[in-house]
C-alpha cells in the first residue's frame, strides 16, 4: 500500500538544540499531519497542513514548533529549541483529501526523539 | 476528558477465534468519521476500516468489520478467523471538525492483541 517515510527513525539531541524531523508523504497526497506519542501514552494530534499553510494546530504545538514543505519536498517538523518534554515518537501522516471525501490517513513508522 | 475510549488495554485469543474490540467516543458533531488502525512493530500505523457517521451500511473489509451503534456512540471492530499475524496494537480514532473549521483525528489509547497459535 501507500508508504509514508520518516527520517530519521531515531535521534538523540541535547536540550536546547534544534531538530528537524523529515517526512516523505505519499506522492500525490495533499494533506499532511504530525502526531506526538509520549511513551505509554496516546498518540496526540499536533498539526495539519495543506496548500503551504497550517490548517489546524493543537495546544501541544508550541511556539518552538514549526512545519513546512518547501517546493513539494519533505514535510518537516522543526523544534527549536528542544526541551526535555519533547522526547516522544513523532508520527507523520498524509492523505489525498479530507476523510469526509472518502480518504484516509497513511502513517509513517515514526521518528523517536530523545532530548537529553 | 478523553474523547475516544478503548476500555481494554490488552486482549488475547486463540487462532481461528473471533474478537470484538470496543471503542466509545464523545462528539457533539453531526458529521464525523471513525477509523480503526493497527500499529505494527515497525511503527507504521495501518488503516483497517472506516465508518462514516452518516452511513448505516455495515462496513466490512476482508476479515474486518465494524459494529456501529451511533446512539450509544460506540464503534467496535470485529476480526474474524484470527491469525497470529493479527497480533498488534489496535487503535480507534475519531475524525471530527475542529473549532476553526478544520478537522482533526483523535486516537484512543489502543488495545494490545495477542493471538496464540
Amino acid at each position: 500500500g501507500p508508504k509514508v517515510l520518516q527520517i530519521p527513525s531515531h535521534q538523540i539531541i541535547d536540550m536546547g538544540q534544534m531538530v528537524t524531523l523529515n517526512c516523505d508523504p505519499v506522492s500525490n497526497h495533499l494533506y499532511f499531519y504530525w502526531y506526538k506519542q509520549i511513551l505509554g501514552q496516546q498518540m496526540e494530534f499536533l498539526v495539519n497542513f495543506y496548500n503551504g499553510k497550517v490548517m489546524e494546530k493543537s495546544k501541544l504545538f508550541k511556539d518552538q514548533f514549526s512545519v513546512e514543505r518547501p517546493d513539494g519536498s519533505y514535510f518537516t517538523l522543526k523544534i527549536q529549541p528542544t526541551a526535555l518534554e519533547d522526547s516522544a515518537v513523532y508520527f507523520c501522516a498524509s492523505s489525498l483529501g479530507l476523510p469526509f471525501s472518502g480518504n484516509t490517513l497513511y502513517f509513517g513508522e515514526g521518528s523517536r526523539l530523545i532530548v537529553v | 476528558a478523553q474523547k475516544v475510549i478503548q476500555v481494554w488495554s490488552t486482549a488475547s485469543r486463540q487462532e481461528g477465534e473471533e474478537l470484538t474490540l470496543d471503542c466509545s467516543y464523545e462528539t457533539s458533531q453531526v458529521l464525523y468519521h471513525l477509523f480503526w488502525y493497527k500499529h505494527l512493530l515497525s511503527g507504521e500505523m495501518v488503516f483497517l476500516i472506516r465508518q462514516m457517521s452518516s452511513s448505516t451500511a455495515k462496513e466490512r473489509s476482508g476479515r474486518y468489520s465494524v459494529v456501529f451503534q451511533k446512539s450509544l456512540k460506540s464503534i467496535s471492530l470485529v476480526i474474524s478467523a484470527l491469525q497470529p499475524d493479527d497480533s498488534g496494537k489496535y487503535f480507534c480514532a475519531l475524525w471530527e471538525p475542529a473549532s476553526s473549521g478544520s478537522w482533526q483525528l483523535i486516537f484512543g489509547s489502543g488495545t494490545q492483541l495477542t493471538v496464540m497459535p
